[in-house]
This record gives C-alpha cells, structure tokens and sequence, in this order.
C-alpha cells in the first residue's frame, strides 16, 4: 500500500520568487515513480514533473524542479521564478512500478496563490 | 493536443436521472481506466478501475450498482450515474495509461449538477 502526504493545504508566493511545497510518501515497493501534478482553476490535471525512484538524480523541468530524498520519503517541489499562470492546487502523487497499470495514489493537494 | 477525451464537460439534470460520461483515449488502447471523483479543494479519490471487457474494480465504499462502469473496448469506458441525485453532484474525472513510468493521462472532467 502507498500513502502521499503533503502538509500545506495552502501555500501562497509573490510573483517571481521561489516556493517550495512539500510532500512524504511511504511505501512497501522498491519500483516505484513520483509526479506533481498540476490542476488550475479549468480543473485540468497537469502533469508537472515526475521522478524514478532508481534515479538519485532530481529531476528538472523548465522552472520546477524536485529534491528528492528517498531515504526520508520526501519528495518536494520547487517553483522558481513563479509567475501568475503557476496558481493552482498542486497533487503529489505516487504508482508502484512494473508491467501492470497501477493506481495512482495522490496527496491532500496544496493551493498555491501567487500574488502581482 | 488531449490524448484522453471526456465528455461531457458539464451536465445539469433532475434527480432521478440517470447521467451517462464517456472516457475515450484518442491515441492509444488502454486496456485499463481510472475513475475519479473529486469535491471543491479536495484531492481525487479513486473510484473504480475500468478493465477492458472485464467488470471493473470498485473502491470500498463506492457502490457498484449506483456507479456502472462500462469498457467495451479499448478506446472507451463510460460512467454511468444511476438514478442521480443531489449528493452525486461532483465532479468526475477518467485517466487511462500510467504503465510504469508513464504518466497517466486525464480527461478533462465532467462537472455533475443534479437539481
């Protein structure tokens, strides 16, 4: 079984700092992936960024960028340079791996507000 | 462009009705879908699986016979609200792929208004 949580039901940041939200998982597989996921106010799910848990090395996208630290079950989000279009409620969200097609398992989410 | 399409978006009917949503993947045969259900501020709470010409698989708590789920084929699964009523308002949506590293793919959701 997995569980995700992310303690920050909401967050909030000023137009072009940095935030980070946080989130620990636990589980019983050692093949496992994480992902945050996106959902703005249209209620889309985005993906924003995921991680292997095989790989040590964080995983970057653009702006988003993760610090992933496998031996404490932490895997956090860190938005830079944050812009308006970033506001949404933001999932973390984990899937055991292997060949089948497993269920994802998704944190509380964190409402994100950035401020002009 | 969606790899995963939803419809309908929105749906406002009576109570008593019965709401049919379609979940189709464009793209790719998806032998397997995931239903979601998810209130204002809240986070998705899975409902059921959605195998391919098998029954799906129903979280606990969620009951089959209120929530029929249907996969004929492997482009399509659809959600059935039975009998609908004001507290099955919500807003529902599929995924479908995720096989390892694969990130699963949403469909843009159906808001559910029964008055």
């Amino acid at each position: 079984a997995q569980t995700v949580t992310q303690s920050q039901p909401e967050m909030s940041v000023q137009e072009a700092e940095t935030v980070t939200l946080s989130c620990t998982y636990d589980t019983s597989e050692s093949d496992y992936y994480l992902f945050w996921y996106k959902q703005p106010p249209s209620r889309q799910m985005i993906l924003v960024i995921r991680q292997e848990a095989y790989k040590q090395q964080n995983a970057t996208e653009n702006r988003f960028s993760v610090n992933f630290q496998k031996a404490a079950k932490s895997f956090s989000l860190k938005i830079s340079d944050s812009q308006l279009g970033d506001a949404a409620m933001y999932f973390c969200a984990s899937i055991a791996g292997g060949t089948s097609y497993g269920k994802l398992t998704f944190g509380q989410g964190t409402i994100l507000t950035v401020h002009p | 462009g969606a790899v995963v399409s939803q419809h309908p978006s929105r749906v406002i009917c009576k109570s008593g009705t019965s709401v049919k949503i379609e979940c189709r993947s464009l793209d790719f045969q998806a032998t397997t879908m995931f239903w979601y259900r998810q209130f204002p501020k809240q986070s998705l709470m899975l409902m059921a699986t959605s195998n391919e010409g098998s029954k799906a698989t129903y979280e606990q708590g969620v009951e089959k016979d209120k929530f029929l789920i249907n996969h004929a084929s492997l482009t399509l699964s659809t959600l059935t609200v039975t009998s609908a009523h004001p507290e099955d308002s919500s807003f529902y949506i599929c995924s479908a792929g995720g096989r390892g590293n694969q990130p699963q793919h949403f469909g843009d959701g159906t808001r559910l208004s029964i008055l």
